[in-house]
């Protein structure tokens, strides 16, 4: 089952600007991770934020949570053609260790 | 470049035809995954193996069949598939001390169910 709505469905930049995705989830968690995705290829980590954090930094990415709202955003910031790709939230349910379920995802389009 | 690997990289078969899909990591990790992704559609969970035992299945229909021979490999055996069971099958592991930890995928086997 889906856990997470994300929004946009799809965004489209200019090289060099900052993009922001968000994510909103329905139940307690543990953590939540953004992964990022290439035209049908595997999904590939960025970052992993806890449930008692609030904010995370890694390179040009910067994610930030809160619980109260059960929602994360993901910006990337001064972003490059490479940054084309499908993003997605996943949480991990509190007391389902194993059990990683991903959001809507944000295809996120940069143009040169 | 991805340390789990997945084949074939693609895959067509008929829905009278039984198939493999195969995964391998080598970093020691002891809990692996199957998730199912269709087009434009986040990856849904299907099966989870801890410690080469089955610990998470999603009510997967019984044509797919997973096997976790050691702890290195899985497999996911395909019998009588369906048209709308073509997808992206995507292979992923974690070590398991860390349960609720980042995964590490694959970059998936497409399959074409005729």
């Amino acid at each position: 089952s889906q856990q997470g709505e994300e929004d946009p469905q799809a965004l489209s930049i200019q090289e060099g600007e900052n993009a922001t995705m968000n994510c909103s989830y329905k139940t307690s968690i543990n953590n939540l991770q953004w992964y990022r995705q290439n035209s049908g290829r595997g999904l590939v980590h960025l970052i992993l934020i806890r449930s008692n954090e609030r904010e995370k930094h890694s390179g040009r990415l910067r994610v930030t949570l809160d619980t109260s709202k059960k929602s994360s955003s993901l910006l990337i910031t001064a972003s490059r053609a490479a940054d084309t790709a499908s993003y997605f939230c996943a949480t991990h349910d509190t007391g389902t260790a194993s059990k990683l379920t991903f959001g809507t995802g944000t295809r996120l389009q940069v143009t040169l | 470049d991805t340390e789990v690997t997945q084949t074939p990289k693609h895959l067509v078969m008929g829905m009278t035809n039984k198939k493999s899909l195969k995964c391998e990591q080598h970093m020691g990790h002891r809990a692996m995954y199957w998730y199912k992704q269709k087009a434009k559609k986040p990856p849904e969970l299907m099966f989870v193996y801890s410690y080469e035992k089955l610990s998470i299945n999603e009510s997967v229909p019984s044509r797919f069949s997973p096997e976790c021979p050691n702890s290195s490999l899985l497999n996911l055996h395909l019998h009588a598939l369906q048209p709308e069971d073509s997808a992206l099958y995507l292979c992923a592991s974690s070590p398991l001390f860390s349960g609720y930890g980042e995964l590490f995928f694959g970059e998936g086997s497409r399959l074409t169910v005729l």
